[in-house]
């Protein structure tokens, strides 16, 4: 079954207190990205990878970072939590053939990060 | 900067009728995506719907339906016969491809409830 998974799904910390939310893909897709969703806000774009070892800053990058040493895992580092990064976060993967071909993406089922 | 607008937070129709969600966005950009997502209780991201911007024919799946306005920069998600399991928060996306990075902008998103 092609899917995105994360781990964990809901996890509370405290303020400074290094975490890291794995994403893993089962689709051989190049392009990873992930997202945190705030009420009112919709999605923002934190971090987005091309291929192993290509990342780059989406909208909202402060405060995170990433790295892609394999094609199908794609972590999410928070290094010093602060409150504000409470939040859900969506890691998604997907292919794109432009010019009308095939696109898929697959998004994984969110955690739920709660920073004390 | 791409920005992506809907204009209703919330939105409530009885069962088997037909609601349309708006969606209007701003790029100076000439080829791009969009997509309508759906987001259940289960905060699992559903792609709904896709539309290529050079494409003129409105794209269709089913029971859903959107309305291009390219000119007029609106992209509406309509979907008729509405089903209880259609109650979710969606949510509209922008994206432009470029140089195999693919820029993908949320809408603050709509939730709709299907009342029986």
């Amino acid at each position: 079954e092609a899917q995105v998974t994360q781990n964990p799904r809901y996890l509370i910390t405290v303020t400074g207190k290094k975490l890291t939310v794995t994403c893993s893909q089962n689709m051989n897709h190049e392009y990873m990205s992930w997202y945190r969703q705030d009420p009112g806000l919709g999605l923002r774009q934190i971090y987005y990878s091309m291929n192993v070892e290509v990342t780059d800053k989406g909208d909202v990058p402060e405060g995170y970072k990433v790295s892609r040493k394999e094609k199908r895992n794609f972590p999410l580092i928070l290094e010093s939590p602060s409150p504000n990064q409470t939040s859900l976060y969506f890691c998604a993967s997907s292919f794109w053939q432009g010019g009308g071909g095939s696109y898929e993406q697959y998004f994984g089922p969110g955690t739920r990060l709660t920073v004390t | 900067a791409q920005t992506v607008t809907q204009s209703q937070p919330e939105m409530s129709v009885q069962e088997a009728e037909t609601v349309t969600l708006s969606c209007t966005y701003d790029t100076s950009e000439n080829n791009y995506y969009l997509f309508w997502y759906k987001q259940p209780p289960s905060r699992q991201m559903i792609l709904v719907i896709r539309q290529e911007a050079y494409k003129q024919q409105n794209a269709t799946e089913n029971r859903f339906s959107v309305n291009f306005q390219k000119a007029a920069k609106s992209f509406s998600l309509k979907i008729s016969d509405s089903q209880l399991g259609d109650t979710a928060m969606y949510f509209c996306a922008f994206m432009k491809h470029v140089g195999g990075a693919q820029k993908l902008v949320f809408g603050q998103g709509t939730r709709l409830t299907i009342n029986p």
